[in-house]
């Protein structure tokens, strides 16, 4: 089976772009969850959505969107980037809602905002 | 906060030693993950311990969850460098979401 891809891997962008990462789940995963990390901080929880609905959201301002489609594949939106959006973007599968079961990672995608 | 905070923050051992990590919550939890983070493969999912189990094996690690304290450990046995890395515990809130801490960085030196 082949694991959770995020795309690009990498991105430079500058105050005041928006930026648009992709995640495709597991195959047969309906549930996607984003995170953000920084240095030496923990996964602040960015959102989940679970086939195509949005049911669970952190504490973001609302720059920060996503979706879901209808094969599972997800995308999140930071529009208007801060200097303090650069950070590791990472994504989560799982067969189920909210931490149910266990998660699979993808391998991120690493955002600098100049 | 109503995240999981782990303890310590930093953990350096010899390689074949033990090493203990320490999460602790605040809120009702319906399960605790816990998961490694390090460079070369990522972020990945250790073991899962539900509210109505007390300990959990899984080759090296074993964890255990005490939920009249609202802590949980994580002892890996025998350690080796490839264990270098940063340990994450995750409880899952009433609300269906993970909490995550900051983590411990634990170095395996050889």
């Amino acid at each position: 089976k082949a694991g959770v891809t995020q795309t690009p891997r990498y991105l430079i962008k500058t105050r005041g772009q928006q930026v648009t990462l992709s995640c495709s789940p597991i195959s047969g995963h309906r549930s996607v969850s984003w995170y953000q990390q920084t240095p030496g901080q923990g996964l602040q929880f960015l959102f989940e959505y679970f086939s195509e609905t949005q049911r669970n959201k952190g504490n973001f301002p609302g720059r920060f969107s996503g979706r879901q489609f209808s094969n599972s594949r997800s995308e999140m939106n930071v529009s208007t980037l801060e200097l303090g959006d650069s950070a590791l973007y990472l994504c989560a599968s799982s067969s189920a809602i909210g931490g149910t079961y266990e998660q699979y990672f993808g391998p991120g995608t690493r955002l600098t905002v100049t | 906060s109503q995240q999981g905070e782990e303890d310590p923050q930093a953990l350096s051992i010899q390689e074949g030693e033990n090493a203990t990590m320490n999460c602790s919550y605040k809120t009702s939890i319906n399960n605790l993950q816990w998961y490694r983070q390090n460079s070369g493969r990522g972020l990945v999912h250790l073991i899962l311990i539900r509210s109505n189990e007390r300990e959990k094996h899984s080759g090296r690690l074993r964890v255990t969850l005490d939920t009249s304290k609202k802590s949980s450990s994580l002892l890996i046995t025998a350690s080796r460098a490839a264990d270098t890395a940063s340990y994450f515990c995750a409880p899952q809130n009433s609300n269906y979401q993970l909490i995550w801490g900051a983590g411990t960085k634990l170095i395996i030196k050889p």
